[in-house]
Order: C-alpha cells, then structure tokens, then sequence
C-alpha cells in the first residue's frame, strides 16, 4: 500500500488567498484526522471522521478552516482566508482497526 | 490545558549512550500510551506503544516503563545509534488504540558518533 497520500507537500500562499490540502487514506481505513504542527504547541487535531462522517472539529482553530470527506478515499482541508499564523505542517492520518498512520504532511507558508 | 507532559525538550546523547525521555499524564481514563518516532520532512510513525496493565515493554533497543501511580511514563533508548536521532512524541489515549491521541510537544533527540 502506498500509505497516506497528501498534497500539496509544499505551499507557500499570501494572507487572505485560499488554500486547499488534500489526503487519500489508506484503502480499507475507515477514520481519518486531520493534525496541525508547530514548534509552539505540538500536534494538535483539528478534526476527525468515522466513516466519512466528521465525529469531532472541537480542534478546528475558527470558522475560516473546514474539512470534508465526500468519500472513502478522500479528504479537503480548507483555509480561508488564510493568514500568517496559520502557518505550520498540517498531516492527515487514517486508522483501520489498529495503529494510526500518518502522512507525509503538507508545509504551509502563508506570507 | 496540557494533557500530556512530555521531558525535555531536547536531548543530545553519545553513541552507545542511553536515551530517556519522559512523559506525564493527567487524565486517569487514558488505557493507551504509544511513542511516535518522526524524521525530518517525514510524518511521525509508531514505535512502540504500551497498556496499563503491564509496568514495562521492550522491542528490541527501546523500551517503555510505566507507572501508573505516578502517572507518568518513558522512553529508553538503549545502546542510541545516530540514526536514532529524530524527534520522539509520546502520546495518550481513552478506548485503547481506538481512541483519540493527545500528543506531547516533542523531544529532539541528537545522537553524536
């Protein structure tokens, strides 16, 4: 399996531009989450699904972020307007019935 | 409000030396403690992980203690090898591996040939 798919790996953007990450889970996955990392607070979730359903966004910083999952095998987490702060790695990560895997994470730079 | 406590902040060790990093939780419902490894550029990946019906786990150079009086828990890398050095998250979590992880903030292990 080719693990948890993210993209784009790398963006750069200007404050108040939309930005759009992407995660394909690891086929046969049925929860999915979305992370945010920087060096001041660490991994935090930002929001997890249970079977495409979102299950809790209690992380989810303010109303400018939001996340779907149309499907099995795909994810959008969406900035915006994005601004300066909002910069950090954000990873998805997808669990079946054991451990939780994670992607390869997006590096966000909002200028 | 922190959860998980995680110690220090970073670590630099020789080789062959002896790797400890340490972690405190709060929250008594938590049944699940893992330790993450992550490599620069890379998304963090599960080490090993431990429950609390057991004091100590061991897979190979690494292994975790745990004391649930103290609610506290650690990270031992015996005989640490350069390519050890990574940034080490422990972890927590109710309902087992089911359940959701609060991470602590890092530690940057440096392991000097």
């Amino acid at each position: 399996d080719a693990g948890v798919i993210q993209s784009p790996r790398h963006e750069v953007t200007e404050m108040g531009q939309e930005v759009t990450l992407r995660c394909k889970p690891i086929s046969g996955h049925n929860s999915l989450f979305w992370y945010r990392q920087t060096m001041m607070r660490g991994l935090e979730l930002l929001i997890y699904f249970n079977n495409n359903v979102p299950i809790d966004d209690s992380g989810m910083p303010e109303d400018r972020f939001s996340a779907k999952m149309p499907n099995a095998s795909f994810s959008t987490l969406k900035i915006q307007p994005s601004e300066p702060r909002d910069s950090a790695v954000y990873f998805c990560a997808s669990r079946g019935t054991g451990e939780l895997f994670f992607g390869e994470g997006s590096r966000l730079t909002v200028l | 409000q922190q959860q998980v406590k995680q110690s220090p902040q970073s670590l630099i060790v020789q080789k062959g030396g002896i790797s400890i990093i340490n972690c405190a939780y709060e929250n008594t419902a938590f049944d699940y403690f893992p330790w993450y490894q992550q490599f620069p550029g890379k998304g963090p990946a599960l080490l090993i992980a431990i429950r609390p019906d057991v004091s100590e786990k061991k897979e190979g150079r690494f292994t975790i203690s745990f004391n649930k009086s103290a609610k506290q828990f650690s990270l031992h890398i015996m005989d640490s090898q350069p390519g050890d050095s990574a940034t080490y998250f422990c972890a927590a979590s109710k309902e087992g591996s089911q359940g959701n992880l609060i991470f602590g903030k890092g530690t940057k292990l440096s392991v000097k040939p």
